[in-house]
């Protein structure tokens, strides 16, 4: 069955600091992976793109790693701001198929000052 | 920068009655979503639509529901018959090409059926 686990649930860290929030996936065959961030009632914002052949890529302070291998995608937020504040959902898709997206539950992170 | 629009932000309707739900594509975009997020839960597909009938579509996706592209430039969900499980925020997105790394997600609206 395809899925998406997502760890942890949620993440309280202070602003400054670093964390990584991890991604696990069974969807086969693989074609893209995504992370996603969400602002509460808000959509989702595209933070990265990878496909089987990318094993990290970065935008800004994050940083998202793959590896097809062991199924297991990381995202790492630098440096910590309060509007980081959200969810991070990874979202896997399989064929070029928009029926075979498979949502993570997200990870709740949270910034305290 | 051009973004997917999503109007009313908040609908309140009694079960049994129709809703549509309205989304503003980006303007040179020829693939649209409607996806789904029950409250606390997984965001979940819909339906997909392109050159003006429907690609693809989930197991959610009942006769109850059904898109349109009205215009150029509308893409509405509707909803015939509500259910109070239907209360969920519905997401609207877009994309240039129909690659799955090109979806540009709408702000949402948020149904609630009481």
């Amino acid at each position: 069955k395809n899925q998406v686990e997502q760890s942890p649930q949620s993440l309280i860290i202070l602003e400054g600091k670093n964390c990584t929030l991890q991604c696990n996936y069974t969807v086969s065959p693989f074609s893209n992976l995504r992370w996603y961030k969400q602002d509460t009632g808000r959509g989702p914002v595209s933070l990265t793109i990878m496909t089987f052949s990318e094993n990290t890529k970065s935008n800004g302070r994050y940083t998202a790693t793959l590896d097809a291998d062991t199924k297991q995608s990381s995202l790492h937020i630098t440096a910590s701001q309060l509007s980081d504040s959200a969810s991070y959902i990874c979202v896997v898709s399989s064929y070029s198929s928009a029926s075979k997206i498979i949502f993570g539950s997200g990870t709740r992170l949270s910034i305290r000052p | 920068e051009p973004e997917v629009t999503q109007t009313p932000s908040h609908q309140v309707t009694q079960m049994g009655q129709e809703v549509i739900l309205r989304c503003v594509p980006i303007s040179n975009h020829l693939y649209f979503y409607w996806y789904r997020q029950i409250l606390g839960q997984k965001v979940e597909f819909l339906v997909s639509f392109y050159n003006n009938e429907i690609s693809e579509k989930s197991e959610i996706f009942d006769d109850q529901f059904s898109v349109e592209r009205p215009d150029g430039s509308n893409f509405t969900l509707k909803i015939r018959s509500t259910k109070l499980e239907d209360s969920a925020m519905y997401f609207c997105a877009s994309g240039r090409t129909g690659g799955l790394n090109e979806q540009y997600f709408g702000p949402g609206t948020r149904l609630t059926v009481t």
